[in-house]
């Protein structure tokens, strides 16, 4: 079982729209978590990081955290056409300890 | 900013070769990583350093190695270069304290050939 999973999509979203992303992982003792947002052939670029339960809002982002579930997710509010990219949610354990990937979530945002 | 660069943008190979990846960060990170990204595959973590000479394996260390004999530095190395290492190479850096982000560099496009 892969320890961080997401749905590989495409996921396509109307411009104005709310785009929702998930995110399940294995491992009760993350303590970190990430979401990053990579354009094609460029690097991942943070985006937003939580680490307790609830939501933490950042503009447009929303990250929502359950550990009970093992869940996490990204929201985008009002998606724009520069949304569109892939969408990598990241674990780690402690700050020295090493952090895991999904495979990421290709999001459209179609005009 | 975080600054963390690697040496090389693009690097063709020959089969069989020894191949180094050098990746120097300017924040005085404690923790170091390489991953490779493979379309599909998401980014794979091959080894992290969390300390000057300390190094953990992680998911896929086959056929790969690593250096951190400077904090700043932190090396992967192909001991024998193969057509599948043939993948996008990431090196990324976090503080080790509290927040724990890691931060990107570039990337290394390998081709082996």
């Amino acid at each position: 079982q892969k320890e961080v999973e997401q749905n590989s999509g495409p996921l396509s979203v109307p411009e104005g729209a709310i785009a929702s992303l998930n995110c399940t992982y294995s491992d009760r003792g993350s303590q970190s978590f990430f979401w990053y947002r990579q354009y094609s052939g460029k690097s991942p670029e943070l985006i937003m990081s939580i680490y307790s339960n609830g939501d933490k809002e950042d503009g447009r982002f929303t990250a929502q955290l359950n550990k009970a579930s093992q869940y996490v997710s990204l929201l985008i509010r009002d998606s724009q056409p520069s949304d569109s990219a892939t969408y990598l949610c990241a674990v780690s354990y402690s700050s020295a300890s090493k952090i895991i990937f999904g495979s990421g979530t290709r999001l459209s945002i179609r005009p | 900013d975080v600054k963390v660069t690697q040496s090389s943008r693009y690097l063709v190979k020959r089969t069989g070769e020894k191949v180094f990846l050098e990746c120097v960060q300017d924040m005085d990170h404690e923790n170091m990583f390489w991953y490779r990204q493979d379309p599909g595959l998401g980014l794979r973590l091959i080894y992290f350093s969390y300390d000057v000479k300390m190094k953990e394996k992680g998911d896929i260390p086959e056929g790969y190695s690593v250096s951190r004999e400077k904090k700043e530095r932190f090396s992967l190395i192909l001991e024998s270069a193969s057509t599948n290492q043939t993948s996008m190479y990431l090196c990324a850096s976090s503080l080790g304290t509290g927040n724990t982000e890691a931060f990107f560099g570039q990337g290394t496009r390998l081709t082996v050939v």
